[in-house]
């Protein structure tokens, strides 16, 4: 049984470009959700999908959107980047919307300059 | 909006001993789940454990159980005969009916030998 895993570890992209993060999800989980956590933070809810559809959103920005691909691996998107975009981002799988709990991916490090 | 509040920032227990961690949480709803994740400097989140709101009986898994108080909003984690392998941060999850999860900002806890 695979887990979850996130490409790329580590990226850094200038103020204004935008980058799109990749995930693949563990087999068998239908559900991904996406999380930002700054440096000495708890992770941040962005959004879930379930079955390709987004089903969950919190307090970000439409400059932030998200994709799921039929096979479940998913995509996050952050156009127009800012420095406090800067943070790890992780991404996590689930079955039925996570009822029973996340599996994490180790995260991508996305600095700003 | 739903908050999820961890008051001790940093807590430390000697090997073998039992710890306990705090977590409260704010929100209207009566039907949600609550989770405690583990993350080491590795950064994947781990699932510790997780309680269904629904449900009176305090969640165990082997040397981690809950005490979740629901009228008083309280989901405190111990963890007994603490080993080192436990160290990390702790973090409080809450997930409402919309599919959102909040954070608590965690608890680091050392282990000493």
């Amino acid at each position: 049984e695979t887990g979850v895993t996130q490409s790329p570890t580590h990226l850094i992209k200038t103020r204004g470009q935008q980058v799109t993060l990749r995930c693949s999800s563990q087999s068998g989980h239908n559900t991904v959700s996406w999380y930002q956590q700054a440096l000495g933070q708890g992770p941040q809810f962005i959004f879930q999908y379930y079955r390709e559809e987004e089903n969950g959103r919190g307090n970000f920005p439409p400059r932030f959107s998200g994709l799921q691909f039929p096979n479940y691996s998913s995509e996050l998107n952050v156009n127009a980047l800012e420095l406090d975009d800067s943070a790890l981002y992780l991404c996590a799988s689930s079955l039925k919307g996570g009822h029973y709990g996340y599996t994490f991916g180790s995260g991508t490090r996305l600095t700003v300059v | 909006a739903q908050t999820v509040t961890q008051s001790q920032p940093e807590m430390s227990v000697q090997e073998a001993e039992t710890v306990t961690l705090s977590c409260t949480y704010d929100t209207s709803e009566s039907d949600y789940y609550l989770f405690w994740y583990k993350q080491p400097p590795s950064r994947q989140m781990i699932l510790v454990i997780r309680q269904e709101a629904y449900k009176q009986q305090n969640a165990t898994e082997n040397r981690f159980s809950v005490n979740f108080q629901k009228a008083a909003k309280s989901f405190s984690l111990k963890i007994s005969d603490s080993q080192l392998g436990d160290a990390a941060m702790y973090f409080c999850a809450y997930r409402n009916t919309g599919n959102q999860f909040y954070f608590g900002t965690g608890t680091s806890l050392t282990v000493i030998p």
